[in-house]
């Protein structure tokens, strides 16, 4: 099984919201990622937790936190969004280990207004 | 600076005509290589893979990619293009030991029924 899930499909959200994207995998994976990828560009990366712990955070302001409840799960907490945040949200995860091959979930649509 | 170069924005070819998309890559270590595909409206799959070994891997779907050290490349083929075929395609590389995928800017393929 190499599925990535991620909930909800789709999300609008006012710039005044608190919202949730959720990411689960099954494939015993120990290294998480969130991607963010506009459209017709590759992703960019957000964060990278390792074994449960944040080992890559690439910058991103402080409106969108991480957080990995345990070595399945993977959540993105969003808070004051901005319009030009509305961008399709990735998750992917990999062993723990290099050289690190990606699965990718579908994705979560998010629009902010 | 690591980068992927991708060589073809868009490709357009007809039903049953050969394809290759160039990539290259600019980093003189310890490269993993990937090619990444997304269908209209689907997830980034994972096309193939090359870490070591014969150079010249198989993917899924019919794809090949050949990796040559000597040029920096790893170009993806494939014999017989479908209809089904038409995606954007990303290759990307890891460097050493580390979690980031460096991506290139992607190739848009349309093929012709």
């Amino acid at each position: 099984d190499t599925e990535v899930t991620q909930t909800p499909k789709h999300l609008v959200m006012g710039m005044t919201n608190k919202k949730s994207l959720k990411c689960e995998q099954h494939m015993g994976h120990r290294a998480m990622y969130w991607y963010k990828q506009k459209a017709k560009k590759p992703p960019e990366l957000m964060f990278v937790y390792s074994y449960e712990k944040l080992s890559i955070n690439e910058s991103v302001p402080s409106r969108f936190s991480p957080e990995c409840p345990n070595s399945s799960l993977l959540n993105l907490h969003l808070h004051a969004l901005q319009p030009e945040d509305s961008a399709l949200y990735l998750c992917a995860s990999s062993h723990g280990v290099p050289p690190y091959e990606q699965y990718f979930g579908p994705g979560t649509r998010l629009t902010v207004t | 600076a690591q980068s992927v170069s991708q060589h073809n924005h868009h490709v357009i070819l007809s039903e049953a005509a050969s394809l290759e998309l160039g990539c290259n890559y600019s980093y003189g270590g310890t490269v993993n290589l990937f090619w990444y595909v997304q269908y209209p409206g689907q997830h980034l799959q994972l096309l193939l893979k090359y870490f070591s070994g014969d150079p010249l891997v198989k993917g899924i779907k019919g794809f090949e990619a050949e990796f040559i050290k000597s040029k920096f490349s790893f170009n993806l083929r494939k014999p017989s293009v479908q209809w089904s075929d038409t995606a954007e395609y990303f290759c990307a590389v890891t460097v050493d030991s580390n979690y980031q995928l460096i991506w290139g800017a992607g190739t848009k393929l349309i093929i012709k029924p």
